[in-house]
């Protein structure tokens, strides 16, 4: 157990819907990052927040979005669904951004469906 | 896209047998981590190697980083039933934050 929880554990939500998952880091960690992990396929970095600011973000439409909160816990929004959203979508927390050279710690993940 | 290229893609052996699995990857690095992932579940973090380290040892695992070839691999000893699992390695740039990008891993089978 790493001590990064998210929720929910599972969601189903159809084309076009908006969801928001959360994620709560490791105590002492306030770097959370978000990853999208298609089936099969290996995750794929959508963004970075560190101290409340997004800190580096990957290939992703605005229409992913994030928030970090003063506890360092973090949301991941998608807005306008589209079927190719389905995946595990992983939060993992660092103690230190800037540096590199850190591990993270990864969460169970949330297992989203778009019909 | 995806940064490294894992190899094999799928590896079955059996109980006691050593696994070893390798990873190219295209940029410079500052650091490169293995991460182990069950079933779909979270990945957990299983080494972290530094750019300027050859080799690295935590347990049954040994890693290994060629920064000249860009690649690297990683060796299970006396691998476990338990051990099944994808495997990942996942490469730091050290660009602002600590981003990783993922290849898309090695499915491993090991047989009682």
């Amino acid at each position: 157990e790493t001590g990064v929880t998210q929720s929910p554990t599972h969601l189903i939500k159809t084309r076009g819907q908006q969801v928001t998952l959360r994620c709560s880091s490791q105590s002492g960690h306030n770097t959370v990052s978000w990853y999208q992990q298609a089936l099969g396929q290996g995750p794929q970095f959508i963004f970075q927040y560190y101290r409340e600011e997004e800190n580096g973000r990957g290939n992703f439409p605005p229409r992913f979005s994030g928030l970090q909160f003063p506890n360092y816990s973090s949301e991941l929004n998608v807005n306008a669904l589209e079927l190719d959203d389905s995946a595990l979508y992983l939060c993992a927390s660092s103690g230190i951004s800037g540096t590199g050279g850190r591990e993270q710690y990864f969460g169970p993940g949330t297992r989203l469906t778009v019909t | 896209s995806q940064q490294g290229e894992e190899d094999p893609q799928a590896l079955s052996i059996q109980e006691g047998e050593n696994a070893t699995m390798n990873c190219s990857y295209k940029t410079s690095i500052n650091n490169l981590q293995w991460y182990r992932q069950n079933s779909g579940r979270g990945l957990v973090h299983l080494i972290l190697i530094r750019s300027n380290e050859r080799e690295k040892h935590s347990g049954r695992l040994r890693v290994t980083l060629d920064t000249s070839k860009k690649s690297s691999s990683l060796l299970i000893t006396a691998s476990r039933a338990a051990d099944t699992a994808s495997y990942f390695c996942a490469t730091d740039e050290g660009a602002a934050g600590n981003k990783l990008t993922f290849g898309g891993g090695t499915r491993v089978l090991v047989k009682p």
